[in-house]
Formats: C-alpha cells, structure tokens, sequence
C-alpha cells in the first residue's frame, strides 16, 4: 500500500511569488490534515479535510493560505502571495477514521524557502 | 501559548541503556497522547499512544506512561538502540477537537554504540 505522498519535496520561491504544494493521501483515507513546522520548533497544525469538506482550518496563518480537496481525494495548499515567515517543512497526513485511535499517516514534507 | 511541552531539547545515551523522554501538557481535554519518531527528510512516523483513561502502554521495548494530575507523559525505550537515533515527538489529541494533533518541540536523542 501506497503511503502519503507528497509534492514538490522542496521549493524555493521568492517573496510575493505564488506556491502550490500537493498532498496524495492514502487511498480510502477520509480524513486529511495539514501541518507546519517552521524553524525546527514544534509541528502545527494547520487545517483538516474529511473527505472534501473542510473540518476544522484554525490553523491557518492567514488568508493567504487557501486549502481545497477537489473530489476527497488529492489536497493542494496555495500560498499565494508568500512571505518570508511562510519558510518551513508542510506536512501532510491522512487517516481512515474519525476516532482518535486512527493513526494519522504523515507525508514526507515539502520544505518551503522564501527568499 | 504552547499547550505540549518537552523540555529536553536533546539527549544522549549508551547503547543497551535507558532512554527517558518527558513531555508536559496544559491542556485537560486532551485525552489521547501519542509518541512519534522522525528521521531527517521524513515525515513523522508513529511510534506509541496511550488512551487518558489508561496510565501506562508497553510495545516491545517502547512504553508510555501517563500521569494525568500532573499532566506528564514520558517514554522509555528499553534497551536503546543505534537506530533509535532520531527526532521524537509528543502529541497529543482531543476527540471533541477533531482530533487534530498538538506538538510538542521534539527531544533529538542520540544513541551511542
């Protein structure tokens, strides 16, 4: 089975550019999240899809982050336009159920640099 | 305001030691806690959990225990190995939050052969 992948693996943009970044879940996964991790500090989380409705975005920084999940499948997160504090490690990860006991499955990052 | 701490920054142990890792939480209504461990150019991959209406998880050399009044977790790994050389993080969860999860800093543990 397949696991959480994620694209590009790093991308280095210049301020005020736009960047899309894309999040392939496993597959049947309903639920699927979005973390960050700037600066080596803690990982946040950012947003939560079931399927291809937005559950819970109380983390996202601002407005210049846009989230969709066309179809409950594949995820992409725009930061359109970014911003030197949007440098980081994007996480994505998904998980079949909605209990706390379903194991999210984590992605392998995409690094963000804004230069 | 960071509601899962670890204190630790980083830790050092002999091979075949013990290695303890702390983590500290604010927040009551957590009621799922969860260890992951994370290689560099990796995602975090699970590694233990422990429910709030249990004290302690065990799974081969990797347990958890919980200290709910004191609002403390730790792990112990037992005996450490080369390959336990890795980032680990403290998570923990809310089922009336949706489960997302809320991290702590990481602790980098060094296992010397």
């Amino acid at each position: 089975e397949a696991g959480v992948t994620q694209f590009p693996s790093h991308s280095v943009i210049e301020k005020g550019q736009t960047v899309t970044l894309r999040c392939d879940p496993i597959s049947g996964h309903d639920n699927l999240y979005w973390y960050r991790r700037v600066m080596g500090k803690e990982i946040k989380f950012l947003l939560h899809f079931v399927k291809e409705s937005k559950q819970d975005e109380s983390g996202m920084p601002n407005n210049r982050f846009l989230a969709e999940r066309t179809g409950g499948t594949y995820s992409t997160l725009k930061v359109q336009p970014a911003e030197l504090e949007d440098s980081g490690v994007y996480f994505c990860a998904s998980s079949h159920g909605y209990s706390s006991y379903n194991e999210q499955f984590f992605g392998p990052g995409t690094r963000l640099t804004v230069l | 305001d960071q509601q899962v701490k670890q204190n630790s920054p980083s830790l050092s142990v002999q091979e075949g030691r013990i290695s303890i890792l702390n983590c500290d939480y604010t927040n009551s209504m957590f009621d799922y806690f969860l260890w992951y461990k994370k290689y560099p150019a990796e995602g975090p991959t699970f590694l233990i959990s422990i429910s709030s209406i249990k004290d302690k998880n065990e799974d081969g050399r990797f347990t958890v225990f919980l200290n709910k009044s004191a609002k403390h977790l730790s792990l112990h790994i037992v005996p450490s190995q080369p390959g336990d050389s890795a980032v680990y993080f403290c998570a923990a969860s809310s089922g009336a939050a949706g489960n997302k999860l809320t991290f702590g800093g990481g602790t980098r543990v060094l296992v010397k052969p």
